[in-house]
């Protein structure tokens, strides 16, 4: 099975600021690399899918790279309503799972 | 517009059963494989399983393989989790959603809540 391992496990930040968040495959996963963000008693929501492709809806300033194992997720300039926990999920082989998220809070 | 609802949540002893339901609508339900999630409380995401659209492939993680049985009628636009031989490590909330995940989930319910417990 495919580990996930997201870095760091919590970051904190302030509005404006850009912010990078680290998903690392225990093998190589292609670019089947999701990102959801999920806020208190909310189900996730799906921001990036296929490693850089941006979900319908979501704002420009979030944006996802990388490919094989090492992937990244920006936020250029954060808003107050991007403080939430991040998660990253394989989608390359069944089962997939997902990093242990990586809980985002205000300076 | 897309919806999915899930029910069927609640207070089980360890050892017991329990069916989870999906209602969808919004789309062509029979056209996308569809898959249940889990969370336990304060805990991270799990993919618990996956079905075709036409019902004939089933996929599981290993946690639940062999207690749990997805399934879904198409005729209803439904989706569904049979859960057996439950356990207090079964306790989270599940989600259901569109979708195999490939390209990620885009759509989820809401989540209905199962607590494993004496």
């Amino acid at each position: 099975d495919i580990q996930m391992t997201q870095s760091p496990s919590s970051l904190s930040a302030s509005v404006g600021d850009r912010v990078t968040i680290t998903c690392r495959a225990s093998q190589s996963i292609n670019n089947y690399l999701n990102w959801y963000q999920q806020k208190p008693g909310k189900a996730p929501k799906l921001l990036i899918y296929a490693a850089s492709s941006l979900q319908s809806g979501v704002p420009s300033r979030f944006s996802g790279s990388g490919s094989g194992t090492d992937f990244t997720l920006t936020i250029s300039s954060l808003q107050p309503e991007d403080f939430a926990t991040y998660y990253c999920q394989q989608s390359n082989s069944t089962p997939y799972s997902f990093g242990q998220g990586t809980k985002l809070e205000i300076k | 517009e897309v919806q999915l609802v899930e029910s069927g949540g609640d207070l089980v002893q360890p050892g017991g059963s329990l069916r989870l339901s999906c209602a969808a609508s919004g789309f062509t339900f029979s056209s996308y494989a569809m898959s249940w999630v889990r969370q336990a409380p304060g805990k991270g995401l799990e993919w618990v399983s996956g079905i075709s659209g036409s019902g004939g492939s089933t996929y599981y993680a290993d946690s639940v393989k062999g207690r749990f049985t997805i399934s879904r009628d198409n005729s209803k636009d439904s989706l569904y989790l049979q859960m057996n031989s439950l356990r207090a490590e079964d306790t989270a909330v599940y989600y259901c959603a569109k979708g195999h995940g490939r390209d990620g989930w885009g759509n989820w319910g809401q989540g209905t809540l199962v607590t494993v417990s004496s």
